[in-house]
């Protein structure tokens, strides 16, 4: 069974402060990849997705960067925070064929800049 | 603009009776259409979904109407229960299939 496993959980960070949260899916070959942000009250925006190691593709603009180190590893960062990147982050992995097609998300993390 | 739009923030039903969402769309180019479940502080769950070539998808209490020319699909959920008190997101994507657009979700609440 394939699992996927968002880090951290929480963050409070300050303005201009580094971010990086992590994704790791388990159990998937070779997985397409994306994150996602939703702000307090706001629609559910996708950021990136990638489709196989080392490339990522940008859907929204906000001043974050992606990378795919890894088959299994999604990571999403910037250098300096806004107050305008607070929110719920989810990483998702999608499962598609002839039958389905269903994105799986973790359990998000939530970011409070402050 | 918003491409998928969910015009209703929030329905509240009686147990037992047909819940209706709803949600409108903008890009022709979308063929495949999605309702996602979303309970607070959690992450969503994909309840259904349909191709654009389908009008109408059934699954247990719940059922799936597209309608491709007036660029709306709704979620129909009958004998509706107080555990299907959630946020529901619908969703969209086209045939590139790597950008699946949400619309900001409606909340249900299930009423006893």
């Amino acid at each position: 069974a394939q699992t996927i496993h968002q880090w951290p959980v929480a963050e409070i960070k300050a303005v201009g402060s580094p971010l990086s949260l992590g994704c790791t899916i388990k159990g998937k070959s070779s997985p397409n990849l994306y994150w996602y942000w939703q702000a307090t009250g706001g629609t559910l925006q996708q950021l990136f997705y990638s489709i196989t190691v080392g490339q990522v593709e940008s859907v929204v603009q906000l001043n974050l960067s992606a990378s795919r180190p890894k088959d299994d590893q999604f990571i999403l960062s910037t250098e300096k925070l806004l107050l305008s990147h607070s929110g719920f982050y989810l990483c998702a992995w999608r499962d598609w064929g002839v039958s389905q097609n269903t994105l799986y998300f973790g359990a998000g993390t939530r970011l409070s800049v402050l | 603009g918003q491409q998928v739009k969910q015009s209703s923030p929030s329905l509240t039903v009686q147990e037992g009776g047909i819940s209706i969402l709803n949600c409108d769309y903008e890009n022709d180019m979308f063929d495949y259409f999605a309702w996602y479940k979303k309970y607070p502080d959690n992450s969503p769950t994909l309840l259904i979904s349909v191709r654009s070539n389908v009008d109408k998808r059934e699954d247990g209490r719940l059922t799936v109407f597209l309608n491709k020319s007036g660029k709306h699909f709704s979620l129909h959920i009958t004998a509706s229960q107080p555990e299907d008190t959630a946020v529901y997101l619908c969703a969209a994507h086209d045939s590139g299939y790597n950008k699946l657009t949400f619309g900001k979700g409606t909340v249900l609440l299930v009423s006893p």
